[in-house]
């Protein structure tokens, strides 16, 4: 079964970090660009960042660009995203996401479950 | 950024009737490709979000064909030809082709 399960969310204090994994399994995740988008309570979806299939090219979204860092590990079939900085305005589920197709322009296929992230003193 | 609006903002809506939900861009989403990067989500309570439609009106794997895309250039349409009770919850918009992604403000989808 195709899946991505999220972990590492929690409380954090503003200013604080935070390190959000992506388990992925079923299918060969070195082959696909990944993205994590967020969703803050009772609000729309987000996109955050964008990683290539081997790891290189992140992109940003601005809110985040210079606090959050997107990366993967093929070996460990995982995605990863280390927020520092943290501000209240961060505290979203963070969804990780399979990009579809092979263009960059593509869908999101594939969702995880979300992992809540809740900065506040 | 390219904005997504979304219209309606919340539809109610018999089983059996159709569904309606529009989407317009402030850029033109064709590529030169002649591919138009438009996706539609579904976000069911509690659940995260689905793919249903790409590229504008295709269909994504084991979406059922009650669900339809339509639009081209900056306006697009999702429509359900039948609305059934499991199609309760929040319908996205999201465009690719240009840095940042982003989404529609979602449509919430009520059953009557």
């Amino acid at each position: 079964e195709v899946q991505l399960v999220e972990s590492g969310g929690g409380l954090a204090q503003p200013g604080g970090s935070l390190r959000l994994s992506c388990a992925a399994s079923g299918f060969t995740f070195s082959g696909y660009w990944m993205h994590w988008v967020r969703q803050a309570p009772g609000k729309g979806l987000v996109w955050v960042s964008r990683v290539n299939p081997d790891g290189s090219g992140p992109v940003y979204a601005d809110s985040v660009k210079g606090r959050f860092t997107i990366s993967r590990d093929s070996a460990k079939n995982t995605l990863f995203l280390q927020m520092d900085s943290l501000r209240a305005e961060d505290t979203a589920v963070y969804f990780c996401a399979r990009h579809y197709g092979d263009s960059v322009w593509g869908p999101f296929d594939i969702w995880g479950q979300g992992t809540m992230v809740t900065v506040s003193s | 950024d390219v904005l997504m609006t979304q219209t309606p903002l919340s539809l109610s809506v018999t089983p059996g009737q159709p569904a309606s939900i529009s989407c317009k861009s402030s850029h033109n989403l064709l590529y030169s490709n002649g591919k138009t990067y438009v996706s539609w989500y579904l976000q069911r309570p509690g659940q995260s979000p689905q793919l249903l439609v790409y590229e504008v009106s295709n269909r994504f794997s084991g979406v059922a064909d009650r669900f339809s895309g339509s639009g081209s250039g900056t306006d697009f349409t999702l429509k359900i030809s039948r609305v059934e009770t499991e199609d309760v919850g929040v319908y996205s918009c999201m465009q690719g082709l240009h840095l940042p992604y982003t989404f529609g403000q979602g449509t919430k989808l009520e059953i009557k």
